[in-house]
């Protein structure tokens, strides 16, 4: 059974950076066609998507957030990593691992798996 | 940027049908999913690729999308189906969630 886990700090001070790790076990990152992301859920509202990779490093990421959030992959660790900058307020969310779908066409994308989360406060 | 707009809340009786819009912009050019998530926990993909049911996923869920709305549909509502619910497209290289809808079941 495929389980993703995120791990990280719940509290990180404006203008630092945040570092979270999604551990995948119960399968390899490299096993499949999948791709690997984070989505974020703000408190009582709604989710964004920030960005995917793939194991061999090819990604797709949201550009309303592109410019200082970063997710990378660490396939001996079978890990993802998401990197947010310049933190500020509005980005206390519970952020969350997923695996990202994709159909043959390649017009299809969905998120099937998703790991329980990670509640992080920005504040001083 | 694409966006996606649902209602804000729908109330539904208990086995009665609960119908759930989603609107954008030739939204049936696109495939559509479906998350359902219940306080306090992580969503749960119940529709994708339009109309495809997940395993795991109940009969009771069902999806369509054309024009420029996506519906998903729960027939026979449920007590258990109270939640909020977002919809999901892929817009040239980027995942655009809808604005969630909250299903109360009463």
């Amino acid at each position: 059974q495929l389980k993703l886990q995120e791990s990280g700090p719940g509290l990180v001070r404006p203008s630092e950076t945040l570092s979270l790790t999604c551990n995948v076990s119960g399968g390899s990152i490299t096993d499949t066609y999948d791709y690997w992301g984070w989505i974020r859920q703000p408190p009582g509202k709604g989710l964004e998507w920030i960005g995917s990779i793939y194991y061999s490093g090819s990604t797709y990421h949201n550009p309303s957030v592109q410019s200082r959030m970063t997710v990378s992959v660490d396939t001996s660790k079978n890990q993802i990593s998401l990197k947010v900058t310049s933190v500020t307020a509005e980005d206390t969310a519970v952020f969350r691992c997923v695996r990202h779908k994709i159909s043959a066409s390649g017009t299809g994308h969905w998120f099937d798996l998703w790991g329980r989360g990670i509640p992080v406060t920005v504040a001083s | 940027s694409y966006e996606l707009t649902q209602p804000l809340s729908v109330s539904v009786s208990p086995g009665q049908t609960a119908s759930i819009t989603c609107s954008g912009d030739r939204l049936g050019h696109k495939y559509v999913s479906w998350y359902q998530q219940k306080a306090g926990q992580s969503p749960v993909l119940v529709i994708y690729q339009d109309t495809v049911r997940p395993s795991g996923s109940p009969e009771r869920f069902s999806g369509s999308n054309s024009g420029n709305t996506a519906t998903l549909t729960i027939s026979g509502t449920q007590t258990m189906d109270e939640a909020d619910y977002y919809c999901q497209a892929w817009d040239r290289t980027t995942a655009v969630f809808g604005t969630g809808t909250r299903v109360t079941v009463l």
